[in-house]
């Protein structure tokens, strides 16, 4: 079963707009990673946030990590048409190699 | 997807024919990674590589096999591919446990 959940399935909002994201797991984790997919593109690294961190900035991307609710947001602010893109979550476990993907949220930024 | 490539990038084949997929990387990374995704599931790990020789299985590994004889090639094998296989197949390096690169996928059909 996936580690990692996203919601909402899917996003819709006006250029200029702030775009939120959730993901929740379910076990420890060393890290949480957030990537951007494009259509028919491979995934590309936004940020990752350590276990050990609660808020990570990267331009107009804000994450937010809260290890006693299991649950990470992404905030992108001011939206636009190229910020269209599914966006997913990705655990790495404690101790562990493998990095584990959610179903992802597809976002849809209207010009 | 800057050093990291895969081939073929499409293929088409029968059931039951064997297939191989190759990821070439030239970062010198450790970790390696197969990825299958399909509408709904996101990205599942199908196996992993953390050195030449060393591979372990993901969450999806039936009907799959891996090789790792040189830090730069990661081989993914279906011995003999059924229709369940078709999906597009991602290839993934890291340096580390943190971030991955992927590479630009491989669209897979199965008749």
């Amino acid at each position: 079963s996936q580690q990692g959940e996203e919601d909402p399935q899917a996003l819709s909002i006006q250029e200029g707009e702030n775009a939120t994201m959730n993901c929740s797991y379910k076990t420890s984790i060393n890290n949480l990673q957030w990537y951007r997919q494009n259509s028919g593109r491979g995934l590309v690294h936004l940020i990752l946030i350590r276990s050990n961190e609660r808020e990570k900035h990267s331009g107009r991307l804000r994450v937010t990590l809260d290890t006693s609710k299991k649950s990470s947001s992404l905030l992108i602010t001011a939206s636009r048409a190229a910020d269209t893109a599914s966006y997913f979550c990705a655990t790495a476990n404690t101790g562990g190699f493998k990095t584990i993907f959610g179903a992802g949220t597809r976002l849809f930024v209207k010009a | 997807d800057a050093g990291i490539t895969q081939s073929p990038r499409h293929k088409v084949t029968e059931t039951g024919t064997p297939v191989t997929l190759r990821c070439h990387q030239t970062e010198n990374h450790r970790y390696m990674y197969w990825y299958r995704q399909d509408p709904g599931h996101g990205l599942r790990l199908i196996h992993y590589s953390y050195g030449v020789k060393d591979t372990d299985k993901g969450e999806v590994s039936d009907g799959y096999s891996v090789s790792r004889s040189k830090t730069e090639d990661f081989l993914l094998t279906l011995e003999s591919a059924t229709s369940s296989q078709t999906s597009v197949y991602f290839c993934a390096s890291c340096p580390d446990t943190d971030t991955q690169y992927f590479g630009p996928g491989t669209r897979l059909t199965v008749l």
